[in-house]
């Protein structure tokens, strides 16, 4: 099983709203990642867990919060957003980040819309 | 972290080779060459990686000038399915891949 399953595939918010993207992978990787994605731009990396710990937060909004609660699974909790937050969020894995050389392998991505 | 610089779109005929360029003038001695494309509705996906010597898979070859200053990705024979976004990435410390702006890659029948 070489997957990463995303869920939702879309969601739609309110600014007032608290939901959660969740992301899952069983390849027994160890570091995971979330990445935003803009229309007709690259993705953007958010935050990366290595051992189910937060390794890297690349100065995001404390709107956006991470959680890993165990090493197959990454959610990202959402609250208060704003409609510039509406993007494709994408999860990702690899088997671990440490001296990286390997190969991430990515989600399908849940589009995020805020009303 | 450094970055990387790539032509925004490119057009190939189908079963014609297509080299895609890419410069990183800042890259340093242990950053490796990362690439993935994004195919329309779908996440990036890996396409190959290497440090300082050549590389070959199944999908495409990778060609790093000595000074590792630019390299360029080789799609032997292009076909309509690899009509997708290419992006260049150079690996930072702890994991990081920052990805650059990408090459749209355009492939006619």
């Amino acid at each position: 099983d070489t997957e990463v399953t995303q869920t939702p595939k879309h969601l739609v918010m309110g600014m007032t709203n608290k939901k959660s993207l969740k992301c899952e992978q069983h390849m027994g990787h160890r570091a995971m990642y979330w990445y935003k994605q803009k229309a007709k731009k690259p993705p953007e990396l958010m935050f990366v867990y290595s051992y189910e710990k937060l390794s890297i937060n690349e100065s995001v909004p404390s709107r956006f919060s991470p959680e890993c609660p165990n090493s197959s699974l990454l959610n990202l909790h959402l609250h208060a957003l704003q409609p510039e937050d509406s993007a494709l969020y994408l999860c990702a894995s690899s088997q671990s980040n440490m001296g990286f050389t390997g190969e991430l392998f990515f989600g399908e991505g849940s589009r995020l819309t805020v009303l | 972290d450094a970055k990387t610089t790539q032509p925004n779109s490119m057009e190939s005929n189908e079963e014609e080779p297509v080299h895609l360029p890419c410069n990183h003038s800042t890259i340093s001695g242990t950053d490796y060459i990362h690439w993935y494309r994004q195919l329309p509705s779908q996440g990036p996906e890996y396409v190959i990686h290497g440090l300082t010597s050549n590389v070959n898979n199944r999908m495409a070859s990778l060609a790093i000038a000595e000074d590792r200053k630019s390299s360029t990705l080789i799609l032997h024979r292009a076909t309509l399915r690899d009509a997708a976004v290419y992006y260049c990435i150079l690996s930072a410390p702890g994991g990081k891949l920052i990805f650059g702006q990408g090459t749209e890659l355009s492939v006619k029948p």
